[in-house]
């Protein structure tokens, strides 16, 4: 069966300082991947989504990158975080071929820049 | 630019009320309409929506979508606590390569109250 992993699932860091959030992807190949940022009181952004390896589409401009050095693995990453990006961050996956509706969350990241 | 826009953002209700929440979307390349359910972290799916005037049902929870008018609304009747949730409604759109995207609303909270 398929799982989806998130790390770590909470962060607290400074104005400033780096970010990586990691998601791997287990028991599917291939699989299209996806970052969404959930701000408070605010629904899902879709931040940046991959069709393969090195593939990295972005939605929106930010101080944020995302990177997929392996085929099951998506980094988010900043090298210097604002207080806005403050958020819960959602990593998802859905089969490559099937309806994109079909995505699959993972357990997710609160972060908080202080 | 896609949106989609929920209401209302928030609604407190008792239990036994049927509530009905709202979702227009302004989206080019539509393909589906979708709704998930999201109690702490990640959202699980409802429904998918396609076609203009079929009812979707699921126990107490049905949707339906109107292509014309562009929304779509939930309804949830005999409401229970366990209905407590911020309810996502995301439209999924084609984009290049072939590709799918899912562009999510702001939520509604519903808070149901014994």
């Amino acid at each position: 069966s398929q799982t989806i992993h998130q790390w770590p699932a909470t962060l607290v860091q400074p104005v400033g300082s780096p970010l990586s959030l990691e998601c791997t992807v287990e028991g599917t190949s291939n699989p299209n991947l996806y970052w969404y940022r959930q701000a408070a009181g605010r629904g899902l952004q879709l931040l940046f989504y991959s069709v393969g390896i090195g593939q990295i589409s972005s939605e929106v401009p930010q101080n944020l990158s995302a990177s997929r050095p392996q085929d099951r693995q998506f980094i988010l990453s900043s090298k210097k975080l604002l207080l806005s990006d403050s958020g819960f961050y959602l990593c998802a996956w859905s089969t490559r071929g099937r309806p994109t509706y079909e995505q699959y969350f993972g357990p997710g990241t609160r972060l908080t820049v202080t | 630019e896609d949106k989609v826009v929920q209401s209302p953002l928030s609604l407190v209700v008792h239990e036994g009320d049927t509530v009905t929440l709202n979702c227009s979307y302004e989206v080019t390349n539509f393909r589906s309409l979708l709704w998930y359910k999201q109690e702490k972290k990640a959202p699980t799916f409802l429904f998918m929506l396609t076609s203009s005037g079929i009812e979707k049902k699921s126990g107490r929870l049905s949707s339906i979508l109107d292509k014309k008018e562009l929304f779509s609304i939930l309804n949830i009747t005999a409401t229970q606590t366990g209905d407590s949730a911020v309810y996502l409604c995301a439209v999924e759109a084609h984009v290049w390569g072939g590709s799918e995207k899912l562009v999510f609303g702001k939520g509604t909270k519903l808070t149901v109250n014994p």
